[in-house]
C-alpha cells in the first residue's frame, strides 16, 4: 500500500484479555516503530526495530508488553493482561534507513480496555 | 540521552498573529530536530526537520524554525497563523550517529481563534 497501515483501527477488550495490534509498514521501509499517545502524555516511545538489529525495547512499559517483526516487514504488538492504563491510542511509524529520515504514521490503534 | 521539553500545552492565539511554539531539547551528541503535526483526525506529518545544515529551517505551509545550539532550542514560528494552523504540534530529536529512536515532546495544541 501507499502508506503505514494498522489495524484493528478500534478495539476494545476488557480487562485482563490479551490484544494484537498489527503494524504494516511502507514497503521497503527498514525502521519500523511503536508509539503510545495518552491524553496530556504525548508520544511515548516503545520499541524500535531496524532492518536486522536487535530491537530497541526500551520503552515498553512493562513485561506485558511485547513486540515481533517477521520478515523485516509486519509487525505486531502484543498486550498480555490488559490493564485500564493501557487504554491509549497505538501509532506504528515507518522509515528509509537513516536517524534523519522523517517518519510515515499510520492513523493508530484505539484501544479501549474496559 | 536525548530529550526534549514543549513549554506550554496550550497556545492560544488570534488569526494573523504570530505563532511561537518553544521547544529545548537536551542531548549528549549533536542532535537531528525535528517539528511534526497532528491535525484534527489525521495522523501524524513532518513539518520540517534540523539536519546540521542551516540552522533557520523552513517547512510546510509557512512555518520555520531556528536552530540554537547556545540556548538548546528548536522554536516553532510562523508570522500570522491562520485558522487551519489549529492542531497539536511535537517537537521530537534524536542523535544523528546511527540509527536511533525518535524522542518526542509532550505536545502543544495550537488554537486559533477568528
Amino acid at each position: 500500500g501507499a502508506g503505514v497501515s494498522q489495524s484493528p483501527s478500534n478495539k476494545v477488550t476488557e480487562k485482563g484479555k490479551d490484544v494484537e495490534l498489527r503494524c504494516d509498514p511502507i514497503s521497503g521501509h527498514t525502521a519500523l516503530y511503536w508509539y503510545r499517545q495518552s491524553l496530556g502524555q504525548g508520544l511515548e516511545f516503545l520499541i524500535y526495530f531496524q532492518g536486522n538489529s536487535a530491537p530497541d525495547k526500551s520503552g515498553l512499559p512493562s513485561d506485558r508488553f511485547s513486540a515481533e517483526r517477521t520478515g523485516g516487514s509486519v509487525s505486531t504488538l502484543t498486550i498480555q493482561r490488559t490493564q485500564q492504563e493501557d487504554s491509549a491510542v497505538y501509532l506504528c511509524a515507518s522509515s528509509t534507513e537513516g536517524a534523519n529520515e522523517k517518519l510515515f504514521f499510520g492513523s493508530g490503534t484505539q484501544l479501549s480496555v474496559l | 540521552a536525548q530529550s526534549v521539553t514543549q513549554l506550554g500545552s496550550h497556545v492560544s492565539v488570534s488569526e494573523g498573529a504570530l505563532v511561537l511554539l518553544r521547544c529545548n531539547y537536551s542531548s549528549s551528541v549533536p542532535p537531528y530536530l525535528f517539528w511534526y503535526v497532528q491535525y484534527p483526525n489525521q495522523g501524524l506529518q513532518l513539518l520540517l526537520k534540523y539536519t546540521s545544515a542551516a540552522t533557520l529551517v523552513k517547512g510546510i505551509n509557512g512555518f520555520e524554525a531556528e536552530f540554537k545550539k547556545s540556548e538548546t532550542s528548536f522554536h516553532l514560528t510562523k508570522p500570522s497563523a491562520h485558522m487551519s494552523d489549529a492542531a497539536e504540534y511535537f517537537c521530537a530529536v534524536s542523535p544523528n550517529t546511527g540509527f536511533q529512536k525518535l524522542v518526542f515532546g509532550t505536545g502543544t495544541r495550537l488554537l486559533v481563534s477568528p
